[in-house]
C-alpha cells in the first residue's frame, strides 16, 4: 500500500539553529499538505500545494519558515532560524486533488525538539 | 473561522465497554468530516470519512453518524479493546481546509 513518506522521524536542535523536513508524497497526488502539530493540539495547516504552486500558505510564519515543491512530487519544509516554540510535530499529507470530498492521507511526520 | 471541539479531552475505561466520543463543529457548510486515530508520536490513520450527505459510516467496531445541522459527529467504538488506546481526532472539511479538534485521549484499562 502507498504511503507518504517523511524524514527525518526526529530531529533536535539547538535555539537559532536551521531545520529542513522532507517529504514525498504518495505517487500521482497532485495535492500536498504541512501541518504543525503542537503537543495537545490538532494539526493546523501550514501551507498547500497544488502541484508546484502554492495555493494557501497564509499560516505559514514567512520570516522563518519556507516550503518548497520544485518538481511538483516532493517537498521540503526549513524553518531558519528555529526557536523554541517550534518544538512540535510536522506532518505531511496529501491527496489526489484538491477537491473537497479527496481524502488527505498523512505521513508518519517528523518531531522536532528545539533545545 | 471554524471551531472543533471535542469532549472529553481524556477518557479512561474498562475492557469491553463501549466508547463514546464526541466533536462539535461551529460552521455547518462542511463537505465531509473525518475521524482519525494518532498513536503516541506517530501520525494520523484515518479512520472514517463521512460525506456531508451521509448520516453515518461503519467500519467493523466503529460507527460514526453526523448531523450536520446541528454541528455535531460521535463516533462509537464497539468492544473497546486495550488496542484501542490512542487519541482520536475529529477533522472537518470546509472550502478545502481541513480543521481539527484537539483530541480525546482514550485508555482502555485490561
Amino acid at each position: 500500500e502507498a504511503e507518504v513518506a517523511q524524514s527525518p522521524r526526529y530531529k533536535i536542535t539547538e535555539k537559532s539553529q536551521a531545520v529542513a523536513f522532507w517529504c514525498d508524497p504518495i505517487s500521482g497526488h497532485a495535492t500536498l499538505y504541512w501541518y504543525r502539530q503542537i503537543l495537545g493540539q490538532g494539526p493546523e495547516l501550514l501551507v498547500q500545494f497544488q502541484d508546484e504552486s502554492v495555493v494557501d500558505d497564509s499560516q505559514l510564519p514567512k520570516d522563518r519558515f519556507s516550503a518548497e515543491r520544485l518538481k511538483g512530487v516532493d517537498s521540503t519544509l526549513k524553518i531558519q532560524p528555529a526557536e523554541l516554540g517550534d518544538s512540535a510535530m510536522y506532518l505531511c499529507a496529501s491527496s489526489l486533488e484538491a477537491r473537497p470530498q479527496e481524502t488527505q492521507y498523512f505521513g508518519p511526520g517528523t518531531r522536532l525538539l528545539v533545545l | 473561522k471554524q471551531e472543533v471541539t471535542q469532549i472529553p479531552a481524556a477518557l479512561s475505561v474498562p475492557e469491553g465497554e463501549n466508547l463514546v466520543l464526541n466533536c462539535s463543529f461551529t460552521d455547518s457548510a462542511i463537505y465531509n468530516l473525518q475521524w482519525f486515530r494518532q498513536d503516541p508520536g506517530k501520525g494520523l490513520t484515518s479512520l472514517l470519512l463521512i460525506q456531508s450527505s451521509q448520516r453515518e459510516q461503519t467500519s467493523g467496531r466503529l460507527n460514526a453518524s453526523l448531523d450536520k445541522s446541528s454541528g455535531r459527529s460521535t463516533l462509537y467504538i464497539a468492544a473497546s479493546q486495550p488496542g484501542d488506546s490512542a487519541t482520536y481526532l475529529c477533522a472537518v472539511k470546509d472550502d478545502y481546509k481541513l480543521s481539527f479538534g484537539a483530541g480525546t485521549t482514550v485508555t482502555v484499562r485490561a
